[in-house]
Parts: C-alpha cells; structure tokens; sequence
C-alpha cells in the first residue's frame, strides 16, 4: 500500500495570498497523482490530475507539480470559495488517499 | 451533464449487509473509456477508495476491503451497485460513487449517502 503523507495539516491565508500545500508518497508513483477539493457538505471536485493537469473547468490559479515521492499543488492567489479540505491520491497501484490539508480564508 | 445518483437504505445494523445502487444519467454505463467507484468517507475523516467496476463485469478492490464487498453493474438499468457485508460502526460514513478514468482518476462524483451502521 502506498501512503499519502499531506502537509500542513491546516493553512490560515488571507485573500490574495499563495497557498502551498504538499503531498509526499512512501514510493514513487511517478507522475500519477491527483488533487481534489472537497467544501463542507459536498463530495470532493478533481482539480488536478498526473500531477500538472488541470481538469476541466478548474480555474488557471491552481496548478500542480512533482514527481516520484513529492507533489505540490499552489493555489496562486486565494479567493474566499477556495476554503476546503483538499486531498492528493495516487495511482500507481491501488487508489489511496492523503489525510487532506484544510485551507482557511482569514 | 453526468449525474450520479447513490440510494439505498441510510441505517444498517451489525453483522448485517450495507447496500448501495448508483444511478448514472448524463453517460452510458458502457462507455468503454471509464470504470464506476466506489468510495468511501468516515464523518470528519479521510477518503478510502472501495472498488471499482467495468460495464463488462470486470471489478477490483481495496485488498482491505476485498473479503466483505462485491461491486456489480446493471448495463440495462444504467446503474452499479456496493454489497459490503458483516458491517460494524467503523462502516459508518458517506459512501460517495464515482466515475473513474481507466487510469483511477475520479472525475465525476455522486453527492454521497451516509449510511449509519446501528443497533
């Protein structure tokens, strides 16, 4: 099983501010990681996948990066409605998880 | 648009089987370029992947998860089904279906059902 670690745990930002937030495997998994966003109540959104991808109708202020065991995804300049819990899942072998950032808009 | 729809019943009790049918509209259920998720979230904590399912049959599994769960597909009725058996309270959450690229990636998610599993 490959394992997720996500960090920070929590991110307090203003608006307007960049968010930076990682994702380390405990292998290689090449270039097959994704992002999701998840806002209370709702099911997660794909945002990035093979780690640079934007998926469709994600706005160009994400964006991601990395490969083998670290990932970053960078939200350029925070908006309000970028406050979620956002999680990394590889593909490499069986889907897996990290524990997901939370991402505060001060 | 795609939709995906999850129901079934919200309270289960121990030791007895969790079932859950997902209704896809918006996309044929046989579109040879995707597999169908299931995917799972205890209240408050992480994502686990649960399995996923190919309109011809085809499944696979979280090997954590493969002793107690059987994904199947309705191509007739556009709809794939979760049986997780001998449920405790650790089964308890919202148990999200998705569409998946052949390369595991979710890019379609229903809006989750919780389930309870209770006494």
């Amino acid at each position: 099983e490959i394992l997720l670690t996500q960090s920070p745990a929590t991110l307090s930002l203003s608006p307007g501010e960049r968010a930076t937030l990682s994702c380390r495997a405990s292998q290689s998994v090449s270039s097959y990681l994704a992002w999701y966003q998840q806002k209370p109540g709702q099911a997660p959104r794909l945002l990035i996948y093979d780690a640079s991808n934007r998926a469709t109708g994600i706005p160009a202020r994400f964006s991601g990066s990395g490969s083998g065991t670290d990932f970053t995804l960078t939200i350029s300049s925070l908006e309000p409605e970028d406050s979620a819990v956002y999680y990394c899942q590889q593909r490499k072998t069986w889907p897996t998880f990290g524990q997901g950032t939370k991402v505060e808009i001060k | 648009q795609l939709q995906l729809l999850e129901s079934g019943p919200r309270l289960v009790k121990p030791s007895e089987t969790l079932s859950l049918t997902c209704t896809v509209s918006g996309d044929s259920i046989s579109n040879r370029a995707y597999y169908w998720a299931w995917i799972r979230q205890p209240p408050g904590k992480g994502l686990a992947w649960i399995g996923s399912v190919y309109h011809a049959g085809n499944t696979f599994y979280n090997p954590w998860l493969e002793s107690r769960a059987t994904i199947s597909v309705d191509v007739s009725a556009n709809q794939f089904s979760l049986r997780l058996k001998s449920v405790t309270a650790a089964d308890t959450g919202f148990y999200y279906c998705a569409r998946s690229t052949v390369t595991t990636t979710f890019d379609y998610w229903g809006q989750g059902s919780l389930v309870t599993v209770s006494s």
